[in-house]
């Protein structure tokens, strides 16, 4: 059975800093791997899609890597800003179905 | 494309009451997805179709719930009766699932409050 896990479940962090989001998944055998933002009271949008063929994509100051043979990927957030303050979640796609298995995620606070 | 549209975005309900939760998907999109979020639990899948089949239910939760998908623009999730404990925050996403590219859409959700 797939587990998601995440870590840290929450972080806060002075504006500006670099910092990095940690995803660990339990079976490798994934499609692809994404990551979502979550705003309170809001739903969910996405960041970033990584398949399971590649290593990592990028987008702004977003950078998502992907190791699937270890059962990670990280999420790194450049030049962090106080709009950044949100929970963070990755979800696996599982090989040989049609869903997502979310994490629990990080809930980051950027301090202005 | 309007994204994936929810609807009621709040809803209060007594218990015992029956609760329909709707929602659109994305046009094209072959596969749709309902979620229930709580702070105990997170994300849970509920059920999920492809092509407006149910393919997967085993995570709805009691025979109270309900789900059905009768045509590639709508979908409803049913409580009947709703109690307390399913108050959470219904989410539903939809992806195209042709191949394995696809990456999901949610919508804004449904916040269920059952006192």
């Amino acid at each position: 059975k797939q587990e998601v896990t995440q870590i840290p479940a929450a972080l806060s962090v002075p504006e500006g800093e670099n910092l990095v989001l940690n995803c660990s998944f339990t079976d490798s055998a994934i499609y692809n791997l994404q990551w979502f933002r979550q705003d309170p009271g809001k739903g969910l949008t996405s960041l970033l899609l990584i398949q399971s063929s590649q290593r990592e994509q990028t987008s702004g100051r977003l950078n998502a890597s992907l190791d699937k043979s270890s059962g990670r990927s990280t999420l790194y957030i450049a030049a962090s800003q106080p709009g950044d303050s949100a929970t963070y979640l990755c979800a696996v796609w599982v090989s040989g179905t049609y869903k997502y298995i979310f994490g629990t995620g990080t809930r980051l606070k950027v301090l202005a | 494309d309007a994204g994936v549209i929810q609807s009621p975005r709040h809803e209060v309900t007594e218990m015992g009451q029956e609760v329909t939760l709707r929602c659109k998907p994305i046009s094209g999109h072959n596969s749709l997805f309902w979620y229930r979020q709580t702070m105990m639990r997170g994300l849970e899948l509920l059920i999920y179709f492809n092509n407006n089949v149910p393919i997967d239910d085993s995570g709805m939760p009691e025979d109270r719930f309900s789900a059905k998908m009768p045509n590639a623009s709508f979908s409803t999730l049913k409580i009947q009766p709703s109690e307390p404990r399913d108050s959470a925050v219904y989410f539903c996403a939809s992806s195209e699932t042709t191949g394995t590219s696809g990456g999901y859409t949610f919508g804004s959700g449904t916040r269920l409050t059952v006192v």
